[in-house]
């Protein structure tokens, strides 16, 4: 099965600095990449998704980028703010075709004011 | 209008209890499923549902059972709870069975088993 690896497992930025979350998957036949939110005592949250007919993607402060070959993919968040603060999850879908995702586990990102 | 759903929020119980958590989604998605997220944060897919099909089955416990009445809902059944069993569990549903469907969470049943 799929194994999703998460750097760092915490981060911690001033506010207006950028954050980079890095993953890396095994699967190369794994062809979609979400990145979700999850704020205190909620649900996680699809914040941006990529798939691997794309190398790159932005959504206003959010970016994520694709590297096929070496198959690792990070998200980028610019200009930081308090409400950045929460637990950023990374995802690839299975390789067998199966339903379901494999999750990454977790960057507890800090903004520092 | 939430359109992922779950209750209870808060579950406490006790060993060798059984429990249920329901979970109701409006969206007209295909596809439910079952996650359960440890104290570290880490999230693991235990079921998915397609058409009342189960289609994943993750080496969960047989005491762990779910239910769908219908394609809206998907409900966790867990028999003779245990200690181990303490964890957050998320419902999700996704729009088609398939490899590239954003998952929407619920916002989760906080178990705890003393």
């Amino acid at each position: 099965g799929e194994n999703v690896e998460q750097h760092p497992s915490t981060l911690s930025v001033q506010e207006g600095d950028s954050a980079v979350i890095k993953c890396t998957y095994s699967d190369s036949a794994s062809n979609y990449f979400p990145w979700y939110k999850q704020e205190l005592g909620k649900g996680p949250q699809l914040i941006i998704d990529i798939r691997s007919n794309v190398g790159e993607k932005k959504d206003q402060r959010i970016a994520v980028t694709l590297n096929k070959t070496a198959k690792h993919f990070s998200l980028h968040i610019t200009e930081t703010q308090p409400e950045d603060s929460a637990v950023y999850f990374c995802a690839a879908s299975w390789g067998g075709g199966a339903d379901g995702l494999t999750f990454g586990k977790g960057t507890h990102l800090i903004i520092q004011p | 209008d939430t359109a992922v759903s779950q209750t209870p929020k808060y579950l406490v119980t006790q060993m060798g209890n059984d429990k249920s958590i329901k979970c109701e989604q409006n969206l007209g998605h295909d596809t439910m499923y079952w996650y359960k997220q440890d104290s570290k944060k880490f999230l693991k897919i235990m079921f998915s549902y397609n058409n009342k099909e189960l289609i994943i089955n993750e080496t969960v416990p047989n005491r762990f059972s779910p239910k769908s009445p219908d394609k809206a809902h998907l409900n966790l059944h867990i028999n003779s709870l245990e200690l181990g069993d303490s964890a957050v569990y998320f419902c999700a549903s996704s729009q088609a069975s398939g490899r590239d469907s954003p998952l929407h969470f619920g916002n989760g049943t906080r178990l705890t088993v003393t």
